[in-house]
């Protein structure tokens, strides 16, 4: 099983839809994170797990909700989306020890909200 | 506040010959530095990284990157490029302290031509 991976690879969703993407990391971390990569913008930092605990919400929309039920799963709940959500959305995680820890990706979810 | 700027959007290159893709970064103390790597379709992978000593670091696939702290700047560079290497390369910056935060440039699409 390779390090991070991420479920679906590819979502299409209604504007009134409920939908999860879910990443898994198999790299025994204990911090995980959400990224949103739109064209033509860096990446973005939505939300960051150290532990299980939410230690980091970038102004990120109501929309999103995030739930890290062990360090090893991490979700992202999306309802009531918009055209603009649609994005690829990374998956990352790493070792947190001393502050500044190698981040590992997961493939991504690409999301087009219709 | 940390940003990265990568000046370049797109570079085409001839398989075999000789790469540097640039990255300069803004931050007020000692920066931690990463390339990444994205085919399409897929997650970021790792290339190298800079936290300290050697400002000359080496990574996988034959890259290598060099950190200037005159420059601000954390230039990637490959001898002899191949068309495997065609993909888009992110530069990024993370700060100390379990900040967990990663700043990203917006990334420089390499296309290799045979």
């Amino acid at each position: 099983e390779t390090g991070v991976t991420q479920t679906p690879r590819h979502l299409v969703m209604g504007m009134t839809n409920k939908k999860s993407l879910k990443c898994e990391q198999h790299l025994g971390h204990n911090a995980m994170y959400w990224y949103k990569q739109s064209a033509k913008k860096p990446l973005e930092l939505m939300f960051v797990y150290n532990f299980k605990e939410q230690t980091e919400n970038n102004s990120v929309p109501s929309r999103f909700s995030p739930e890290c039920p062990n360090s090893s799963h991490l979700f992202l709940h999306l309802h009531t989306l918009q055209p603009e959500d649609s994005a690829l959305y990374l998956c990352a995680s790493s070792q947190e020890k001393t502050g500044q820890e190698t981040q590992y990706f997961g493939p991504g979810t690409r999301l087009l909200v219709l | 506040a940390q940003s990265v700027t990568q000046p370049d959007i797109h570079i085409t290159v001839s398989e075999g010959a000789s790469l540097e893709l640039r990255c300069n970064y803004s931050y007020g103390a000692t920066p931690y530095l990463f390339w990444y790597v994205q085919s399409p379709g897929q997650g970021l992978q790792l290339l190298l990284k800079y936290f300290s000593g050697d400002t000359l670091v080496q990574g996988i696939k034959g890259f290598e990157a060099e950190f200037k702290r005159s420059q601000s700047s954390f230039n990637l560079r490959k001898p002899s490029v191949h068309w495997s290497d065609a993909a888009e390369y992110f530069c990024a910056v993370g700060a100390w302290a379990g900040a967990n935060n990663l700043f990203f440039g917006t990334g420089t699409r390499l296309t290799v031509i045979p």
